[in-house]
C-alpha cells in the first residue's frame, strides 16, 4: 500500500538554527498537510497545500514556517528561527481524489527537537 | 473557537469485552468524522470515518454519529490487547475551502487487559 514517507525521523537542531522537514506524499495525491503534536498534546493542524499554493493555514503557521512543493515530489516544512516550543512530532499528510472529505494519510513523522 | 472533547481516559476494558470511545464537538456546521488509533510516538493511523447520521460499521468497529447532538462514537467490540493505543477523534469543520484542516480531540487512551 502507497504511503507518505518524511525524513528525517528525529532532528535535533539548537534554538535559533533553521531546519527543513521532508515529506514525499502518496504519488497520485493532490492535497498535502502539515501538522504537528507537542508532546502530550492534541494534534494541530498548521497548513494546507494544494495546487502549488497554501489553500488554509492555522494562526501557528506564522512568517516563521513555510512551505514548498520544490519538484512535484517533495513536500518541504521550512522553520526558520527555530524556537524551544516548536519541538514536537510533525506530521505530513497527503490526500487523493476521493473528495475534500476523503481521509488523510499520514506519515510517521519528524520528532524535533530543539535544544 | 472549534473544539472536540474527548475523556483523556484510561479506559480499561478486559479482553474480549466492548469498548466505547466518545467525542463530543463544538461547531454545528460539521460535515465528516474520523477515528484515528495513535500508538505511542507513532503517527494517527485512520480507523474509521462517518459523514452521515447514525451508524457505520467496518469490521469490529462501528463508528455513531449524531449530528443534533454533535456526538460522534466509536465502539470496539471483542477488544483486543493491539487494541491498547490512543484513540483519536478529529473534525472537519464546516467552511474550510479545501481538503481536511481537521481538529483533533485530546483522545481517550485505552488499555485492553487480557
Amino acid at each position: 500500500e502507497p504511503e507518505v514517507t518524511q525524513t528525517p525521523s528525529h532532528q535535533v537542531t539548537q534554538m535559533g538554527q533553521e531546519v527543513i522537514l521532508r515529506c514525499v506524499p502518496i504519488s497520485n495525491h493532490l492535497y498535502f498537510y502539515w501538522y504537528r503534536q507537542i508532546l502530550g498534546q492534541k494534534v494541530e493542524f498548521l497548513v494546507s497545500f494544494y495546487n502549488n499554493e497554501i489553500s488554509e493555514k492555522s494562526e501557528i503557521f506564522d512568517d516563521q514556517f513555510s512551505v514548498e512543493r520544490p519538484d512535484g515530489s517533495n513536500f518541504t516544512l521550512k522553520i526558520r528561527s527555530t524556537k524551544l516550543e516548536d519541538s514536537a512530532m510533525y506530521f505530513c499528510a497527503s490526500q487523493g481524489r476521493g473528495g475534500l472529505n476523503s481521509p488523510l494519510h499520514f506519515g510517521n513523522g519528524t520528532r524535533l527537537t530543539v535544544t | 473557537q472549534k473544539e472536540v472533547e474527548q475523556n483523556s481516559g484510561p479506559l480499561s476494558v478486559p479482553e474480549g469485552a466492548i469498548a466505547s470511545l466518545n467525542c463530543t464537538y463544538s461547531d454545528r456546521g460539521s460535515q465528516s468524522f474520523f477515528w484515528y488509533r495513535q500508538y505511542s510516538g507513532k503517527s494517527p493511523e485512520l480507523i474509521m470515518f462517518i459523514y452521515s447520521n447514525g451508524d457505520k460499521e467496518d469490521g469490529r468497529f462501528t463508528a455513531q454519529l449524531n449530528k443534533a447532538s454533535q456526538y460522534v462514537s466509536l465502539l470496539i467490540r471483542d477488544s483486543q490487547p493491539s487494541d491498547s493505543a490512543t484513540y483519536l477523534c478529529a473534525v472537519n469543520p464546516f467552511g474550510s475551502n479545501a481538503g481536511n484542516m481537521l481538529t483533533f480531540g485530546g483522545g481517550t487512551r485505552l488499555m485492553v487487559k487480557p
